[in-house]
């Protein structure tokens, strides 16, 4: 079985200040690993890909992916009200396949004023 | 910016009774999936659909449900008969290839079942 883990949370952050979630996967097999952001009532949106160790920056958004600890994260920086939402993790082993992605069940950010 | 369309966008059905939900892939994507999230719980993944047929199927997707490409733009979903558990909001998404590429989803179809 196949699981991505996250913390619940919520994590509340000041505005202005870092937010840091973070996603451990099981499965060694794993390629790509995306953040998606979802907002109450609504649908997952793409905030960042990444399938390489190291990291990877795009804007107030860094993600790390350190596939030997099986770990990935997201930070925000200058985190503002806006960014309250649910972050979802997720997974799939980028194969050739028709391979689903793999959801965490989110972390909940809330970024307070 | 190209986007996935859904309908309905909230559905209200009697336990037993067949529900069809609709999706409109983006046009130049060749992959397209069914996902759902019963509320409070993670997004699951339910079926794949590549050139005309299931590519991957989860242990949810049993012989209630079925999804068809009837035509060249839409997508569909059906459930034969309908249970209670089956309330959820349920996501369509499309991609241009597989395995590492972007998900795009639609904005979902929340069915309630009573």
């Amino acid at each position: 079985q196949k699981e991505v883990e996250q913390n619940s949370g919520p994590l509340s952050v000041p505005e202005g200040a870092i937010a840091s979630l973070n996603c451990t996967y099981s499965d060694r097999g794993s390629q790509s690993f995306f953040w998606y952001r979802q907002y109450s009532g609504k649908s997952p949106e793409l905030i960042m890909s990444i399938y390489s160790n190291g990291d990877k920056e795009d804007g107030r958004f860094t993600a790390q992916l350190n596939k030997a600890s099986q770990y990935v994260s997201l930070l925000i920086r200058d985190s503002q009200p806006s960014d309250s939402a649910t972050y979802l993790c997720a997974v799939n082993n980028g194969g050739s396949g028709n391979t689903p992605l793999v959801f965490g069940k989110g972390t909940r950010l809330s970024v307070i004023a | 910016e190209p986007e996935v369309t859904q309908t309905p966008s909230h559905q209200v059905t009697q336990m037993g009774q067949e529900v069809i939900l609709r999706c409109v892939p983006i046009s130049n994507h060749l992959y397209f999936y069914w996902y759902r999230q019963i509320l409070g719980q993670k997004v699951e993944f339910l079926v794949s659909f590549y050139n005309n047929e299931i590519s991957e199927k989860s242990e949810i997707f049993d012989d209630q449900f079925s999804v068809e490409r009837p035509d060249g733009s839409n997508f569909t979903l059906k459930i034969r008969s309908t249970k209670l558990e089956d309330s959820a909001m349920y996501f369509c998404a499309s991609s241009v290839n597989s395995g590492a590429n972007v998900l795009t989803f639609g904005a979902g179809s929340r069915l309630t079942v009573l």
